[in-house]
């Protein structure tokens, strides 16, 4: 059974610094890894999709790497801004159902 | 709309009571996708629509809760004499075919809280 693994589960961090979220995956075999972002009382918000063939993606200060042999995928961010503030979700999609992990909560202080 | 929409966006019931959850996915999405988010948990799958039939079901936690989706458009999702531990924020997601690379998109979600 798939389980997905995100490290850590919170993070505080002064703006303007870059930052890394982890992301592991136990069984290797997936199509692709999506990383969300949730604003609390919101939905998800698909930020990037890599699949299974690539080795990243990147969008404006978010850059998401995967590493599927290993099961690892890292979701960078420059320059954080306070409105980078949310719980990210790592995702993988091996049959119809997205396989999520708990999330980052992530607070980025002015 | 342009987006998932998702109805009520919060629902306080007595455990026991029946509620109804819907879901508005996306105009020509023939995919939908329930999952539900419980309080320090990741989100959950429960069921997959593929237009109106429903190939996987393999989440949903019991036999009180069921779904149905009509039109190939709105689905319903209805948990019967509703438990403390059915309080969760459930969400509802669509996408164009379901297959490859199959982009979900998201609603607000309803929160529910049973008493």
């Amino acid at each position: 059974k798939q389980e997905v693994t995100q490290i850590p589960a919170a993070l505080s961090v002064p703006e303007g610094e870059n930052l890394v979220l982890n992301c592991s995956f136990t069984d290797s075999a997936i199509y692709n890894l999506q990383w969300f972002r949730q604003d609390p009382g919101k939905g998800l918000t698909s930020l990037l999709l890599i699949q299974s063939s690539q080795r990243e993606q990147t969008s404006g200060r978010l850059n998401a790497s995967l590493d599927k042999s290993s099961g690892r995928s890292t979701l960078y961010i420059a320059a954080s801004q306070p409105g980078d503030s949310a719980t990210y979700l790592c995702a993988v999609k091996q049959n119809t159902p997205l396989v999520f992990g708990k999330g980052t909560r992530l607070s980025v202080i002015a | 709309g342009a987006g998932v929409s998702q109805s009520p966006s919060n629902k306080v019931t007595e455990k026991g009571k029946d509620v109804e959850l819907r879901c508005d996915p996306i105009s020509g999405h023939t995919a939908l996708y329930w999952y539900r988010q419980s309080l320090g948990q990741g989100l959950e799958f429960l069921i997959y629509f593929q237009g109106n039939s429903a190939p996987d079901k393999s989440g949903l936690p019991s036999d009180r809760f069921s779904a149905e989706r009509t039109g190939g458009s709105v689905s319903t999702l209805t948990i019967q004499r509703t438990q403390q531990e059915d309080s969760a924020v459930y969400l509802c997601a669509s996408s164009l075919a379901g297959g490859l690379p199959d982009t979900q998109y998201f609603g607000p979600g309803t929160r529910l809280t049973v008493l």
